[in-house]
């Protein structure tokens, strides 16, 4: 089935330094979605990226989708502890009304 | 504020028991999600539903059911529950598939079973 991978697991990097994350599908997306789940959380809807090698900023966020539309990064500009949670992606399965989500990357900033 | 509520935010249940986790929204959505959230395995998607009545499987069904008898409530059933089963429940809900729906997520619900 369909399967949707993110790199790192886990990232702990020192306030101001900048952080990315990938994310990889294993089938082409329609679109996909990013989210962020703060420390005892759940996930809230950050941004979606629909067509091919589309490029969206939110502050000190940038959001790529991947020309193939497999493929998904986040990247944060000089991160600040409010940066801290996981980021998921999510993904339709092709031809259904479910979201298969990432595995997640958490992030840690260290002041 | 709240859109998407879950009925219990902490349960601690033993094995065998019978467990009921509701949700329900307020924005009118046709679809509703439940999922299980684990550590290094993200959210895996138990069941959905797209309409009353209307259910589907989806990753991980396998000891679970669901009910959804109205437009704003889906409830996850544990028939008998099992240390495994541990975890926390998400329910998530949308506006019907467009190729672009957003997902909005209750709190959570963390289930200890003993």
């Amino acid at each position: 089935g369909q399967q949707v991978m993110q790199i790192p697991q886990y990232q702990h990097v020192q306030e101001g330094e900048d952080f990315t994350t990938y994310c990889n599908s294993s089938t082409t997306l329609s679109n996909i979605q990013w989210y962020k789940q703060r420390p005892g959380g759940h996930p809230v809807f950050l941004i979606q990226l629909v067509k091919s090698g589309e490029v969206k900023k939110q502050k000190r966020l940038t959001f790529q989708f991947g020309e193939a539309k497999k493929n998904s990064s986040l990247h944060i500009t000089a991160t600040q502890t409010t940066d801290v949670g996981t980021y998921f992606c999510a993904g339709p399965s092709s031809g259904t009304y479910k979201y298969i989500f990432g595995t997640g990357t958490r992030l840690k900033v260290l002041a | 504020d709240v859109k998407v509520t879950q009925s219990s935010r902490y349960l601690v249940k033993r094995t065998g028991e019978k467990v009921f986790l509701e949700c329900v929204q307020d924005m009118d959505h046709e679809n509703m999600f439940w999922y299980r959230q684990d550590p290094g395995l993200g959210l895996r998607l138990i069941y959905f539903s797209y309409d009353v009545k209307m259910k589907e499987k989806g990753d991980i069904p396998e000891g679970y059911s669901v009910s959804r008898e109205k437009k704003e409530r889906f409830s996850l059933i544990l028939e008998s529950a099992s240390t495994n089963q541990t975890s926390m429940y998400l329910c998530a809900s949308s506006l019907a598939w467009s190729g672009a729906n957003v997902l909005t997520f209750g709190a959570g619900s963390r289930l200890t079973v003993l």
